[in-house]
């Protein structure tokens, strides 16, 4: 069965410091990945959407980029981090059907 | 530009009674749509989904109805049990992209 990974749980981060969270999805090949953030009256927001390796689709203009180096890897990052960047992010993965979602990443930017 | 909109941030019903929720969205290139449940501090997880050539989808407790003319569809959950109180969110994605688009979001209570 296909699990997907995401990491870590929560982190505090210092403004202008860099960023970077991983995704990782196991049981599938060649899966669509998403990196969604979760910000108070927003609801989930699509950030990035990749349809395969070094493929990326930003969705709406911001302080972070998106890199899938590997099938099944999908990373968020920030080179300087902004208040405005604290949320709750999720990755998933999708098929035809629904997406997957991970756990989640708590991020603070302090 | 919100997409998909779910304009009541909030609702609280009986236990036993039924929950409706409701999401509008614009895109008319919309032909999938899901319904998704989250509680706090972890991902969404799915809860029933739709295609634009029906108009009703019954999971158990949980029925969707899609309104195409209005770009309009609810989340009908019966009986609602205090357990299916979280935040729920609609999601639609367009012909075969793959690519879900999520809702605002309703924080549903249901009052044991």
């Amino acid at each position: 069965s296909q699990t997907i990974h995401q990491w870590p749980a929560t982190l505090v981060q210092p403004v202008g410091s860099p960023l970077s969270l991983e995704c990782t999805v196991e049981g599938t090949s060649n899966p669509n990945l998403y990196w969604y953030r979760q910000a108070a009256g927003r609801g989930l927001q699509l950030l990035f959407y990749s349809v395969g390796i070094g493929q990326i689709s930003s969705e709406v203009p911001q302080n972070l980029s998106a890199s899938r180096p590997q099938d099944r890897q999908f990373i968020l990052s920030s080179k300087k981090l902004l208040l405005s960047d604290s949320g709750f992010y999720l990755c998933a993965w999708g098929d035809s059907t629904e997406a997957f979602f991970g756990q989640g990443t708590r991020l603070t930017v302090v | 530009d919100q997409q998909v909109k779910q304009n009541s941030p909030s609702l609280s019903v009986q236990e036993g009674r039924i929950s409706i929720l409701n999401c509008d969205y614009t895109n008319s290139m919309f032909d999938y749509f899901l319904w998704y449940k989250k509680y706090p501090a972890e991902g969404p997880t799915f809860l029933i989904s739709i295609s634009s050539i029906k108009d009703k989808n019954e999971d158990g407790r949980f029925t969707v109805f899609l309104n195409k003319s209005a770009k309009h569809l609810s989340l009908h959950i019966v009986p609602s049990q205090p357990g299916d109180s979280a935040v729920y969110f609609c999601a639609a994605s367009e012909g075969g992209t793959y690519k879900y688009i999520f809702g605002t979001g309703t924080r549903l209570k249901v009052l044991a």
